[in-house]
């Protein structure tokens, strides 16, 4: 099993839906999550973090984690074309290794 | 503010030359450091990282390595480089246990 798991393929959405990214981690010692934001040929740039279990809420968007389940999850709600980008999932585990996911692809479609 | 510096942009170097990528990291003390490459269409791979002067963790054995000569300063090299060493290359800096952040990379085309 991957450290961090990122399955689905690109996702459309159109312009106003709600985007939901999903990643899976296998280390149940893991204490801190990231989502990362990633346009073509830039560096990722962080968007959301979260250490408990529960929801937390940032503008437009909210990340999910259950640990429980070893589950974290972003939705970005009010989608717009300014979202298209790839989205990474982290892991920091207890040794401050910082693992990713894949990365999921959003494209928002006007 | 903290910042985090990486140079060069982009580079383009022979099979079989030497590499030297350097980040710098303002306006912190004592931050973890990360060095990833990125393949095309890939996700990061971690190579290394390091939590002080001279504490080097490798994450993948291969030809490169990496240097912290000082509190924020990493290095990362190779004597000789392969055609399977081009990619996206990018320092990460972060406190322990916080959120990471990184450079603007490096992209790295070996011919």
């Amino acid at each position: 099993q991957k450290e961090v798991e990122q399955n689905s393929g690109p996702l459309s959405v159109p312009e106003g839906a709600i985007a939901s990214l999903n990643c899976t981690y296998s280390d149940r010692v893991s204490q801190s999550f990231f989502w990362y934001r990633q346009y073509s040929g830039k560096s990722p740039e962080l968007i959301m973090s979260i250490y408990s279990n529960g929801d937390k809420e940032d503008g437009r968007f909210t990340a999910q984690l259950n640990k429980a389940s070893q589950y974290v999850s972003l939705l970005i709600r009010d989608s717009q074309p300014s979202d298209s980008a790839t989205y990474l999932c982290a892991v920091r585990k207890g040794n401050n290794r910082l693992a990713f996911g894949k990365g999921n692809q959003v494209v928002v479609i006007p | 503010s903290q910042t985090i510096h990486q140079w060069p942009a982009t580079l383009v170097q022979p099979v079989g030359s030497p590499l030297s990528l350097e980040c710098t990291v303002e306006g912190t003390s004592n931050p973890n450091l990360y060095w990833y490459r990125q393949a095309a269409g890939r996700g990061l791979q971690l190579l290394f990282y390091s939590v002080g002067i001279g504490q080097i963790s490798s994450e993948v054995p291969q030809n490169l390595s990496a240097s912290r000569p000082q509190d924020r300063q990493f290095i990362l090299s190779s004597k000789k480089l392969l055609l399977s060493d081009s990619g996206f290359y990018l320092c990460a800096w972060s406190l322990k246990g916080g959120e990471a952040f990184f450079g603007q990379g490096t992209r790295l085309t070996v011919v």
